[in-house]
C-alpha cells in the first residue's frame, strides 16, 4: 500500500517558470490538501479537494493552482514561479474532516532561483 | 497573535529522559488536538489523538489536553534516540471549522 505518493522530491526552478507537483493517494480518500512548510512556521494549507471535482483555496493560494479531476490525483500548479515560494510541498490525505487522520506524504522540496 | 503557539526548540535531551513538549491556542473552539512526528525529510505522521480534555495514554507517549486554559501537552517517557524528530501539535474543530492548524513544530534531540 503505498498512500500518499509526490513526485518529484526535488526541483529547482528560475524565476519565471512554471511546474506542477504530482500527488496520488491509493486509499480511496475524498479529502486531499496542499501545504506548505517554511522553516519556523508550520504547516500552511495552500488548497483542499472535497472530492473529485471539487476544490477550494485554503491560507496562501495565491501563485497555485489545483485541479481534481479523479479521487486519487490532486496536482499542484505553480505558475511564473516567484523567489518566496522557496519551500517544501506536502501533499495529504484523509477519508473524513474533523479529528481524523491526514496521511501525508514524502514532500517536494523547491527551490526557486 | 498566532491560532497556536509552539516552541520551536530545539530541545535537546539525554536517553531515558522525561520530555514534555506544549502548545497554547486561542481559539477556544477547537475540539480536535493531535501530534504529528516529522522526522527529517519525511512527511508528518500521526502519533496521538485526543479528543476534547483530558489524558491519553499510548506506550511511553501521553497526550493532556486543557481547554481551560487553552494548552496541549505531550510527554515522552524513557525518550530514545528514535525520538529525535520534529513534534508538531494540531487542533480543528469549532469555528475554525474543518480545517486542521498546526503549530510551528518543536525539534528534539535525544543524544545516547
Amino acid at each position: 500500500n503505498a498512500g500518499v505518493t509526490q513526485t518529484p522530491k526535488f526541483r529547482i526552478l528560475k524565476i519565471g517558470q512554471s511546474m506542477t507537483l504530482q500527488c496520488t493517494q491509493d486509499m480511496n480518500h475524498n479529502y486531499m490538501y496542499w501545504y506548505r512548510q517554511d522553516p519556523g512556521m508550520g504547516l500552511k494549507l495552500i488548497y483542499y479537494s472535497v472530492g473529485a471535482g471539487i476544490t477550494d483555496k485554503g491560507e496562501v493560494p495565491n501563485g497555485y493552482n489545483v485541479s481534481r479531476s479523479t479521487t486519487e490525483d490532486f496536482p499542484l500548479r505553480l505558475e511564473l514561479a516567484a523567489p518566496s515560494q522557496t519551500s517544501v510541498y506536502f501533499c495529504a490525505s484523509s477519508i473524513a474532516t474533523l479529528g481524523t487522520e491526514a496521511f501525508f506524504g514524502q514532500g517536494t522540496r523547491l527551490t526557486v532561483v | 497573535q498566532k491560532e497556536v503557539e509552539q516552541d520551536p526548540g530545539p530541545l535537546s535531551v539525554p536517553e531515558g529522559a522525561i520530555v514534555s513538549l506544549n502548545c497554547t491556542y486561542s481559539n477556544s473552539a477547537f475540539q480536535y488536538f493531535m501530534w504529528y512526528r516529522q522526522y527529517s525529510r519525511k512527511g508528518p505522521e500521526l502519533l496521538m489523538y485526543t479528543y476534547s480534555s483530558g489524558n491519553k495514554e499510548d506506550g511511553r507517549f501521553t497526550a493532556q489536553v486543557d481547554k481551560s486554559s487553552k494548552y496541549i501537552s505531550l510527554f515522552i517517557r524513557d525518550s530514545q534516540p528514535s525520538d529525535s524528530a520534529t513534534y508538531l501539535c494540531a487542533m480543528s474543530g469549532g469555528t475554525g471549522g474543518f480545517k486542521t492548524i498546526f503549530g510551528a513544530g518543536t525539534r528534539l534531540f535525544v543524544k545516547a
